[in-house]
């Protein structure tokens, strides 16, 4: 158990509706990432959040946001869902989010869009 | 941006043997190099990192290597078991040093038969 936390662990919804995924980091880390797992492009960094405020970004389609809040909890929002977005959506945290910091893994939510 | 390739995809060994699975790094600037294990349903779970100023880590049956010349890292399990299988990937991280964003490879599934 990494400590990160992730919930729901699954989730099915319908095309073009919107979803809130959520991840509570361990105890002590500032940085919260977040990763999208498909089964054609592997883990895909999507957006990396450090004690409130975003620090990086990857692949991260305009659709998707995400914020992290005060208690350092962190939300992704999904909206207009296609189908090519049902993957598993991993958090991750790290200590200080800096280049050398390791990051743990949460246990993934699972999207399926019908 | 980083490009990690990973090899092989698949690797299959008998109870025992030992395993290597090999990354390549194209940015020089990389600078840490994290080993995570996934099994099935469940969220990456980091066995084994090395950072740029170290050749070789060992833990217990686990070991990294990394020539930073050649731009490669490798994964080493000796005396595999069958609780070893499941998809292990590598990646890479680089400055610069106030974000965190890992480079994942495409990941080799590991199969031990008993």
């Amino acid at each position: 158990d990494s400590g990160v936390t992730q919930t729901p662990k699954h989730l099915i919804t319908a095309t073009g509706q919107r979803v809130t995924l959520r991840c509570s980091p361990r105890s002590g880390d500032l940085s919260v990432y977040w990763y999208q797992q498909s089964l054609d492009q592997g883990l895909q960094f999507l957006i990396q959040y450090y004690n409130g405020e975003e620090r990086a970004k990857g692949n991260i389609l305009e659709r998707f946001s995400a914020q992290q809040f005060p208690d350092l909890h962190s939300e992704l929002n999904l909206s207009s869902l296609e189908l090519g977005d049902s993957a598993l959506y991993f958090c991750a945290s790290s200590p200080d989010g800096g280049s050398t910091d390791t990051q743990y893994f949460g246990p993934g939510t699972r999207l399926t869009v019908l | 941006g980083e490009n990690v390739e990973q090899h092989p995809s698949t690797l299959s060994v008998q109870e025992g043997d030992s395993a290597v699975i090999k990354c390549t790094y194209s940015d020089s600037a990389s600078n840490y190099f994290p080993w995570y294990k996934q099994e099935l349903g469940k969220g990456p779970q980091l066995i084994i990192d090395i950072r740029s100023n170290v050749g070789e880590k060992k833990d217990q049956r686990i070991a990294v290597t990394l020539n930073k010349t050649a731009k490669h890292f490798s994964l080493h399990i000796t005396e595999t078991q069958p609780e070893d299988s499941a998809v292990y990937f590598c990646a890479a991280s680089m400055p610069p040093y106030n974000f965190n964003k890992f480079y994942f490879g495409s990941g080799t599934k590991l199969n031990v038969k008993p």
